[in-house]
């Protein structure tokens, strides 16, 4: 089993739609969460930390289940802008962890 | 907003020659990364640093591959005798202690 594994997508989309993603982790212990974005050949993003509470950044709610090992994105009201890909980040360690990245997840959103 | 740069942009290396890939992590962060990301594949974690040691290193991160804090600013990864299989972008990143923030990445192609 991957230790992060993501929705293998890809998601496509029209403009002012929602979509979310999921992703799921092996280690029980995980600490940190994060997702990223990532456009082509470019550096990852962050996007937003994952809180157990669940947080709201603008369009984009992310949340943490816990007992079922997975975190969420969830991204409303679509723009062009947001196509990129989505990556799910997991460290076992709140300092200094390594990060585990999922595969990804691929938006396009179209007009 | 303070960032971590990366340089050289691109490096093109004949096989077995020795790179060095240098980064200025964030000033005030203690924890310093390399990952590297194959053209199409997942970011894979290479090596974390911290108090002037390697924190963790993966399976990747053979006897070919060291890092260095030189000089209190710059963080730099070094590939002794390069493989084509290290033809890659890599990633440094650094954090104080929880999300990672990511550099713009070198390119590295082995011919």
């Amino acid at each position: 089993r991957k230790e992060v594994e993501q929705d293998p997508g890809p998601f496509n989309v029209p403009e002012g739609a929602t979509v979310a993603f999921n992703c799921t982790y092996s280690n029980s212990a995980s600490q940190s969460f994060f997702w990223y974005r990532q456009d082509c050949r470019k550096e990852p993003k962050l996007l937003m930390s994952v809180y157990s509470s669940g947080n709201e950044d603008g369009r984009f709610t992310a949340q943490l289940n816990r007992a079922s090992q997975y975190i969420s994105l969830l991204i409303r009201d679509s723009k062009l802008s947001d196509s990129a890909t989505y990556l799910c980040a997991v460290t076992f360690n709140t300092n200094a962890g390594k990060s585990t990245f999922g595969d990804g997840t691929t938006l396009t959103v179209k007009p | 907003e303070p960032e971590v740069t990366q340089t050289p942009s691109h490096q093109v290396t004949q096989m077995g020659q020795e790179v060095i890939l240098r980064c200025v992590p964030i000033s005030n962060h203690l924890y310093f990364y390399w990952y590297r990301q194959i053209l199409g594949q997942k970011v894979e974690f290479l090596v974390s640093f911290y108090n002037n040691e390697i924190s963790e290193k993966s399976e990747i991160f053979d006897d070919q591959f060291s890092v260095e804090r030189p000089d209190g600013s710059n963080f730099t990864l070094k590939i002794r005798s390069t493989k084509l299989e290290d033809s890659a972008m890599y990633f440094c990143a650094s954090s104080e202690g929880g999300a990672q923030h990511f550099g713009d990445g070198t390119r590295l192609s082995i011919l």
